[in-house]
């Protein structure tokens, strides 16, 4: 069925570098969803993206949606500790269901 | 709102014995979902139900059964539990209308082990 690659599947990082957390499928997907899940708890939506070639931010956080849509992205720009979690992608190309990527675990040296 | 609930929050039981796992929402939303999370490797859709009166088998079925009693429940049961079902189980709920799907909105997990 249906795949999105995620990598990496850790990254450690100083406080206050950057952090970028790949979603590759190798078909066109519809739309990419990205949640957040914090240590001990349960994944929280962020963000959907539809169009090709889209990018949407959120303060810190910059979204992009591929020109084939076949590929996302999320950026950080100078990680602070309260960033620290992991980070899914999900296609949501079949219907009603969604495929979930494995995830990058991002954690902040302060 | 309390949005997606989910009990219990932690069960320990041993191999053979059954239990069901109880999710409810109050966001009127039409589908639903029920996950598994095993350390380093994500999500993976155990069942989902698309509307009241349906359900329809996800990634990993085997071992598990569902039923959608009403818009608001969805309950996963294990009939027979395995010390392979030892996992995170997260229900979650989404509103869909026709083939665009919005965010889904998850409870705080239930903690599974088996012995």
């Amino acid at each position: 069925g249906q795949q999105v690659m995620q990598i990496p599947q850790y990254q450690h990082v100083q406080e206050g570098e950057d952090f970028t957390t790949y979603c590759n499928s190798s078909t066109t997907l519809s739309n990419i969803q990205w949640y957040k899940q914090r240590p001990g708890g349960h994944p929280v939506f962020l963000i959907q993206l539809v169009k090709s070639g889209e990018v949407k931010k959120q303060k810190r956080l910059t979204f992009q949606f591929g020109e084939a849509k076949k590929n996302s992205s999320l950026h950080i720009t100078a990680t602070q500790t309260t960033d620290v979690g992991t980070y899914f992608c999900a296609d949501n190309t079949n219907a009603g269901k969604s495929t979930f990527g494995d995830g990058t675990t991002l954690t902040v040296k302060p | 709102n309390a949005g997606v609930t989910q009990t219990p929050k932690f069960q320990v039981l041993k191999t053979g014995q059954s239990m069901t796992l109880q999710c409810a929402q109050d966001m009127n939303h039409n589908s639903m979902y029920w996950y598994r999370q095993d350390p380093g490797m994500g999500l993976r859709l155990i069942y989902y139900s698309a509307s009241e009166g349906t359900t329809d088998k996800g990634e990993v079925p085997n071992g598990y059964n569902v039923s959608r009693l009403n818009k608001r429940e969805f309950s996963l049961r294990l009939e027979s539990a395995a010390p392979s079902q030892t996992s995170v189980y997260f229900c979650a709920s989404r509103r869909t209308s026709g083939v665009l799907s919005y965010e889904q909105y998850f409870g705080p997990g239930t903690r599974l082990t088996v012995t």
